[in-house]
């Protein structure tokens, strides 16, 4: 099992650019969360996922900001026109479907973007 | 959704004394409450957690403990040393659902 793959692990954007920042969960995962965090910051909650479906997207901006997880292939974070802002490192996290026993969420290594 | 609140934003102890963050939450159906520790340039892992029906939990200098009555639970680190710096975060979830973590407790431990 690879673990939760994110990818790319850095990412540099002008202003005005795209970015999209994937995220393939765990092998049977079938939650996404997304997280923001600044440098010496903590983790600032954006969107909670399940396959085909946006559970809670209450911590995204609701303007240049859209996620997805499309019932085959990874969780997709989509910032359009990023402004210096933007830049910052974001994870995500998978965890099982719900269920009665509780286990952790496994993070991906983060994406680093950078707006330039 | 559930929100957790997490206590100290930042937190320095000498070496060798013991460090507390605390963590409140506010759905009283959440029943899994995992702690993470993330080192400088990596992602969070788990270090321990506990589930409800117990009410600490102790895995050799670190410890949990969960008050279901005022919905708030602790990381208690003893003995600390110069590696346990690092930013912990605390998070609730109920049934493997809508997992949420708190904002982030900076530790820093001075040799």
């Amino acid at each position: 099992n690879a673990g939760v793959m994110q990818n790319p692990r850095h990412l540099v954007r002008r202003r005005g650019q795209e970015a999209r920042l994937r995220c393939s969960p765990m092998k049977g995962h079938s939650h996404v969360y997304w997280y923001r965090q600044l440098p010496e910051e903590g983790l600032k909650f954006m969107v909670y996922l399940q396959k085909e479906n946006i559970i809670d997207e209450s911590g995204m901006p609701k303007e240049r900001f859209s996620a997805e997880f499309p019932k085959e292939g990874p969780s997709i974070l989509r910032i359009q026109q990023v402004v210096r802002g933007d830049s910052a490192a974001y994870f995500c996290a998978s965890s099982p479907q719900g269920g009665p026993v509780n286990t952790e969420a496994f993070f991906g290594q983060g994406t680093r973007l950078t707006v330039v | 959704g559930e929100n957790v609140e997490q206590h100290p934003s930042t937190l320095s102890v000498q070496e060798g004394d013991s460090a507390v963050i605390k963590c409140t939450y506010s759905d009283s159906a959440s029943n899994y409450f995992p702690w993470y520790k993330q080192e400088l340039g990596k992602r969070p892992q788990l270090i321990i957690d506990i589930r409800s029906n117990v009410g600490e939990k102790k895995d050799q200098r670190i410890a949990v403990t969960l008050n279901k009555t005022a919905k708030h639970f602790s990381l208690h680190i003893t003995e600390t040393q110069p590696e346990d710096s690092a930013v912990y975060f605390c998070a609730a979830s109920k049934n493997n659902n809508d997992m949420r973590f708190g904002a982030g407790t900076r530790l820093t431990v001075k040799p």
